[in-house]
């Protein structure tokens, strides 16, 4: 069964320093991988997906096959980046299901 | 638009109870999935719908079930409620549901179980 693993549930970093949140999964096909973000009193959106590979608000994620990650990434934290991050999985095999990890809250200190 | 809406926002039941919450998707999606999100955790999977008919189902009891309507408005009904039943419940829609499409989340109904 696929399965994303945060092993992180608090990262608390300056403004300024380089945040690293970590995303580990088990899937036994070819994966689909996303980081979702939800700030403060809003919705959950999705903030980049792997096969974008694309740049969002200065983030960035690299999926590694070989040790089955997808760490999230930033070389200088915002304090507007204090949020909830998950790291989620698409089975291609089953529609749009995906399995999400179970979180890592971010807080960036002044 | 306002984005995926969900009502009630909150409610409170009680064990045993029955419980039935609401979702309208963004206009013109015709997708809708549910999530459970107990405190502290991440979503998860409970049951997607395109065009009236379950396409996926997660690992819930029986006692979870869902519908679309024609104007694909969902609904996801809850029997015999526990107390593990509280949660935050998310619907997210998107266009077709297929595999490459993006699902925009609501703000979720919060259930609280007593």
């Amino acid at each position: 069964a696929q399965r994303v693993t945060q092993p992180e549930k608090l990262l608390s970093v300056f403004k300024g320093a380089p945040v690293e949140l970590k995303c580990n999964y088990s899937y036994s096909g070819s994966p689909e991988l996303f980081w979702y973000v939800q700030y403060s009193r809003q919705r959950l959106q999705l903030l980049l997906r792997h096969i974008s590979r694309e740049s969002i608000k200065g983030f960035t994620a690299d999926l590694n096959k070989g040790e089955t990650s997808f760490h999230l990434k930033k070389p200088f934290a915002q304090e507007e980046d204090s949020a909830m991050y998950y790291c989620a999985l698409r089975d291609k095999a089953a529609g749009n299901k995906l399995t999400f990890g179970g979180g890592t809250r971010v807080l960036v200190k002044p | 638009d306002a984005g995926v809406t969900q009502s009630p926002t909150h409610l409170i039941k009680t064990r045993g109870q029955h419980v039935t919450l609401r979702c309208s998707p963004i206009s013109g999606h015709k997708s809708v999935s549910w999530y459970q999100q107990v405190l502290g955790q991440g979503p998860q999977f409970i049951f997607q719908y395109y065009e009236k008919e379950e396409r996926g189902r997660g690992n819930f009891p029986d006692r979870f079930s869902a519908r679309q309507f024609p104007n694909y408005s969902s609904e996801l009904n809850v029997n015999a409620l526990l107390l593990g039943d509280s949660a935050l419940y998310l619907c997210a829609s998107s266009f077709s549901g297929s595999p490459q499409e993006t699902q925009y989340f609501g703000p979720g109904t919060r259930l609280l179980v007593l």
